[in-house]
């Protein structure tokens, strides 16, 4: 079965550096979103993006977040200046366009600020 | 905005006995469902889902069911297993994009 993948799968960093996460969507899926889960807490929505623009995004989704598919096969999540409270397992998503709806969910990019 | 919350926040059953996890969302319009099992560290798994023109629906040991009116929806585990015992997530598709909106978890316990 395809799957999202994702990387890196742990990314250590510094209070105020960028960090880049990188996805690659199923092949066939125009949909792309990215997700936050907080240690022990739901998942939370960021952003979706579709025909290579924002379709939508969450208050959390502020000025620091930015995302960008710079080819046919990556889709990738920028923070511009992390925050300890960015501390997260980020997951890539992706689903096709019509029926069925299912949401397909990257193994996550554990992300800790320091 | 869509809002789903979902309950118990754990859960703990004798293995051989049955779970139930319910969830309510509040955009009447929302008219897909999903459930995702997420084991600890991984990432969340599909396990069964349920569109809003269809009351109940069955996969082995699990069941979805959907109350439209009340905007409710279930899952039923069935002769549950140690192998069941993750976090169960239960979402609504917010009408008119293609946004889902997790609920908080449940932590299923199957006790051997």
């Amino acid at each position: 079965e395809p799957e999202v993948t994702q990387t890196p799968s742990h990314q250590v960093t510094q209070m105020g550096q960028e960090v880049i996460l990188r996805c690659v969507p199923i092949s066939n899926h125009l949909y792309f979103y990215w997700y936050r889960q907080i240690l022990g807490q739901k998942v939370e929505f960021l952003v979706s993006f579709y025909n290579n623009e924002i379709s939508e995004k969450s208050e959390i989704f502020d000025d620091q977040f930015s995302v960008e598919r710079p080819d046919g096969s990556n889709f990738t999540l920028k923070i511009r200046s992390t925050k300890l409270e960015d501390s997260a397992m980020y997951f890539c998503a992706s689903r096709w366009t019509g029926l069925p709806e299912k949401l397909f969910f990257g193994s996550g990019t554990q992300l800790s600020v320091l | 905005g869509e809002n789903v919350e979902q309950h118990p926040s754990t859960l703990s059953v004798q293995e051989g006995d049955s779970a139930v996890i319910k969830c309510t969302y509040s955009d009447s319009a929302s008219n897909y469902f999903p459930w995702y099992k997420q084991e600890l560290g991984k990432r969340p798994q599909l396990i069964i889902d349920i569109r809003s023109n269809v009351g109940e629906k069955k996969d082995q040991r699990i069941a979805v069911t959907l109350n439209k009116t009340a905007k409710h929806f279930s899952l039923h585990i069935t002769e549950t297993q140690p192998e069941d015992s993750a976090v169960y997530f239960c979402a609504a598709e917010g009408s008119g994009t293609y946004k889902y909106i997790f609920g908080t978890g449940t932590r299923l316990k199957v006790l051997a």
